[in-house]
């Protein structure tokens, strides 16, 4: 079993649509990342987090602790939202859960 | 914001020669820079985990003969392929740990190497 599991591994929506990714983690962490990577592999660092929930532009990002989870939203998404959302958690190292390929159509 | 760059953004080479792959902290200083491999559709692997001034730690089942990385100044880091083989075709991304006191890292835009 991974360490760090997502879901859904892909997801497609609509533009406009309100959407949510989920990362269950297994061990102790001091941080958790949410990345970007599109297509052409470039890796973005969208938030880092290690309690409550972080909030830019469209992006919402939450945490809870206890129950070892988070939450990435994405409102009105985008076209340009599509790509491989990573989520990262941070225990002496980054140890990477697999990514949710998203997909939003016009 | 913190930056990140590599180069080259993407090689091609033969079998048995050597590629070097540069990553550089463009406005920061990074003692501590992180080097991963990505296999399509999979996750990053940390490779191994390079220091300003000393050896670099290389994870479990990394040769660390075969992936030379140097360290050598406090914004670039470097990852040398040696006798490159068809398998280590991959994707490398390197990142760099932020100003200390924090976890923070900052990915480079990766390397796609393709050993012919």
């Amino acid at each position: 079993k991974n360490e760090v599991e997502q879901s859904p591994q892909n997801l497609t929506a609509q533009e406009g649509e309100f959407i949510t990714i989920n990362c269950s983690y297994s061990v102790g962490i001091s941080a958790l990342h949410w990345l970007q990577q599109h297509p052409g592999g470039g890796i973005v660092s969208l938030f880092m987090l290690s309690s409550g929930k972080k909030k830019h532009g469209r992006l919402i990002a939450t945490i809870n602790i206890q129950e070892k989870h988070s939450s990435l939203h994405i409102t009105a998404s985008h076209p340009r939202d599509s790509a491989v959302y990573i989520c990262a958690v941070y225990a002496d190292k980054l140890i990477f859960g697999t990514g949710t390929r998203l997909q939003v159509f016009p | 914001g913190a930056v990140v760059s590599q180069h080259p953004s993407r090689v091609i080479c033969k079998s048995g020669t050597s590629v070097k792959i540069e990553c550089r902290s463009l406005d920061f200083q990074a003692t501590t820079m992180f080097w991963y491999r990505q296999f399509p559709k999979k996750s990053l692997m940390l490779m191994a985990t390079s220091n300003e001034g000393s050896k670099a730690t290389y994870e479990q089942g990394v040769e660390k003969d075969k992936f030379l990385i140097n360290h050598a100044s406090l914004t670039l880091s470097t990852l040398t392929v040696t006798s490159a083989h068809p398998e280590d075709s991959s994707f490398y991304i390197c990142s760099a740990r932020g100003p200390s006191g924090t976890d923070t890292q900052y990915f480079g835009p990766g390397t796609r190497l393709t050993v012919l």
